[in-house]
């Protein structure tokens, strides 16, 4: 399977403060895509970073993907409340997107 | 531009009964997905559409669940009977060529009683 595992599960911060979460895959990947789910909504696309791009940058996220560890990971900077939601990667391959489990982030002000 | 539409948004059932969800792309996207979210998991993937063609049904339970999605356009996808573990959201997404970026719609919050 090439579903992605995030880690950690849940975070708690402040707000202000940085906020990394890390997604682990299986096997080779076309693309990895990290998306936000605010509570009992549908989810919203934040970057898609493709097999043979490192880093990416959309304002106050940067995703890194490194492909020798199969491994990427997601950063907010000067985390809002609004952040608030969970995180989730999803790796494209020889199937269809294929989503993780997430990571349920909490920015408290 | 407006965004992918679902109907209903919430449906409650007895086991046993049937029930069809609804789902509008964004104009023009050739890729139609429907994903069934549980709570507190990632969704998964039931069935991808390429115009109306059926790109990935492989994880989709077909002893009762269906889809269709005639024209290419709209999309319908039918659970019958449904079971208490069909209790979920389902979520419905499009992308312009199937390996871009997904628009997911609000989702339908299926409770089986």
């Amino acid at each position: 399977s090439q579903q992605g595992e995030e880690d950690p599960q849940a975070l708690s911060i402040q707000e202000g403060e940085n906020a990394t979460m890390n997604c682990s895959y299986k096997t080779s990947i076309n693309n990895l895509q990290w998306y936000r789910q605010n509570s009992g909504r549908g989810l919203v696309h934040l970057i898609l970073i493709r097999s043979n791009e490192r880093e990416k940058h959309s304002g106050r996220l940067r995703v890194t993907l490194d492909t020798s560890k199969k491994s990427s990971s997601l950063l907010i900077t000067a985390s809002r409340a609004a952040d608030t939601a969970s995180y989730f990667c999803a790796t494209e391959g020889n199937t269809p997107l294929v989503f993780g489990k997430g990571t349920r982030l909490s920015v408290i002000a | 531009e407006a965004g992918v539409a679902q109907s209903p948004r919430y449906k409650i059932i007895e086991k046993r009964q049937s029930v069809a969800f609804w789902c509008n792309p964004i104009s023009g996207h050739a890729t139609l997905y429907w994903y069934q979210q549980i709570l507190g998991q990632g969704p998964k993937l039931l069935i991808q559409f390429q115009n109306n063609g059926v790109v990935d049904d492989s994880q989709l339970p077909k002893d009762r669940f269906s889809a269709e999605r005639l024209k290419g356009v709209d999309s319908t996808l039918k659970i019958q009977p449904a079971k208490l573990e069909d209790s979920a959201v389902y979520l419905c997404a499009s992308s312009q060529t199937g390996i871009d970026e997904q628009f997911f719609g609000p989702g339908t919050r299926l409770t089986v009683l």
